[in-house]
């Protein structure tokens, strides 16, 4: 079973905040990726990364910022959210060797009022 | 560039119907990999199963059979005498199989929701 966790779970904030959310991974996988998701059920990836110090942007323009200074970590950063940001955020890892099949974590849902 | 189509939208059965999903993905690589993921309501995305291009065999396990013919380009996936428990989105996605040290990205397809009702 997959071990990939992301807090908070749902987040409902104001418009100007800044907000993080968290992802952590317990495989030691070297693949990290973040996902937006419409309720239209369509997936956008809009941040990846393979490895420590290694980050690049998705296929998706994203306002948002991540890093990974950790390799169990890769959290995503609103600096100031809006209204537009309001979405599901699903974070995903994969082995750096392996066939490419990612592990997602539960998703946090985030509503910008 | 890699393509995957879920031309089905949204599937609605009776418990014990059988569900049939179409995918149907675009790609230039001659050896890549397939993919369905099943989202339930609480929001995670689960794997299901991954095949390689290479081995057209089509698979069982429990009341879920893929099957794949490259010739079309086709990866369908169908739930025998399904259940409410199967009511979710299922996203079929795609990956080329030459690994990268930069990673291999996921396509995904639009995502089929399948509704179950008692």
């Amino acid at each position: 079973e997959a071990d990939i966790y992301q807090t908070p779970r749902y987040l409902v904030i104001g418009t100007g905040k800044k907000i993080t959310l968290e992802c952590s991974q317990t495989m030691g996988h070297d693949k990290m990726y973040w996902y937006q998701q419409d309720p239209g059920m369509e997936l956008h990836l809009i941040h990846y990364s393979y490895g420590v110090n290694s980050t690049e942007k998705g296929d998706l323009s994203s306002e948002s910022t991540v890093s990974r200074i950790r390799t169990e970590h890769f959290p995503l950063t609103l600096e100031s959210a809006r209204p537009s940001h309001t979405s599901q955020y699903l974070c995903a890892s994969s082995s750096l060797w392996g066939a490419g099949e990612q592990f997602f974590g539960p998703g946090t849902r985030l509503t910008v009022l | 560039a890699q393509k995957v189509t879920q031309a089905q939208t949204e599937i609605s059965v009776v418990e014990k119907e059988d569900v049939t999903l179409d995918c149907v993905y675009e790609t230039r690589d001659t050896t890549y990999y397939l993919f369905w993921y099943k989202q339930p309501p609480s929001g995670e995305l689960v794997f299901l199963i991954r095949r390689n291009s290479f081995d057209e065999q089509n698979e069982i396990s429990g009341r879920y059979s893929w099957n794949f013919q490259k010739s079309t380009s086709s990866f369908n996936f169908t739930i025998t005498a399904s259940q409410v428990v199967d009511s979710a989105v299922y996203f079929c996605a795609l990956s080329e199989a030459v690994i990268k040290a930069a990673g291999n990205k996921l396509t995904f397809g639009g995502g089929t929701r399948v509704l179950v009702k008692p």
